[in-house]
């Protein structure tokens, strides 16, 4: 199993334009959640997904989008980048029952300029 | 307002010192708990977890922690340090049967050869 994967490690993106982060886990998890990580701050959910088709705003939503067309996928959409938006952004999934661990993606740094 | 809050930001020792990291957690349901490492360059990974039974939980490199409901704390320590675990650590609670993680800001901690 590969695991947890995103893409790109890192991108500098430009005040206004939009990037979509990609994550992608191979173990049949039900649960996906995506977090931003800032200096002295911990993790804070953006958005997180209980099974496909399924999405719910976490603590710090604005300024992003999420969807789940599939059990695989959970794909992390800035429409309109801004300077506060540059952090360090972890992916996880989870699986529903037994274990409650979560397991995280290598990160994706962006830097909004 | 539910918080977890890790007192350290910043944590130097020599190597072969013993280590004790704070966690407390304001919450006074069910919770399970969590130590996350993450060194450096390197994604999240899970030390170790306390869901119900012995408070006195063992993880992975000789890490340990104790759940103390009373004080509402979950400390992480290690009677004694080596150079690789240099690192920032992570406490995380899940509290009742929410999907969420509530993370502390993280303690670096840095050891000195």
């Amino acid at each position: 199993n590969a695991g947890v994967t995103q893409t790109p490690k890192f991108r500098i993106l430009k005040i206004g334009q939009s990037m979509t982060l990609q994550c992608t886990q191979d173990m049949n998890h039900n649960y996906m959640y995506w977090y931003r990580q800032d200096p002295g701050m911990g993790l804070k959910l953006i958005y997180y997904s209980v099974g496909a088709g399924i999405t719910d705003k976490g603590e710090v939503p604005n300024g992003y989008n999420v969807s789940r067309s599939t059990t695989e996928d959970f794909p992390l959409r800035l429409e309109l980048a801004a300077p506060s938006q540059t952090s360090v952004y972890f992916c996880a999934s989870r699986p529903t029952s037994g274990v409650n661990e979560q397991f995280f993606g290598p990160g994706t740094r962006l830097t909004v300029l | 307002a539910q918080s977890v809050s890790q007192h350290n930001h910043h944590v130097i020792l020599s190597e072969a010192a013993s280590l004790e990291l704070g966690c407390n957690y304001s919450y006074g349901g069910t919770v399970n708990l969590f130590w996350y490492v993450q060194y450096p360059g390197q994604h999240l990974q899970l030390l170790l977890k306390y869901f119900s039974g012995d408070p006195l939980v063992k993880g992975i490199k000789g890490f340990e922690a104790e759940f103390i409901k009373s004080k509402f704390s979950f400390n992480l320590r290690k009677p004694s340090v080596q150079w690789s675990d240099t690192a920032e650590y992570f406490c995380a609670v899940r509290m009742d049967s929410n999907y969420q993680l509530i993370w502390g800001a993280g303690t670096k901690l840095i050891i000195k050869p």
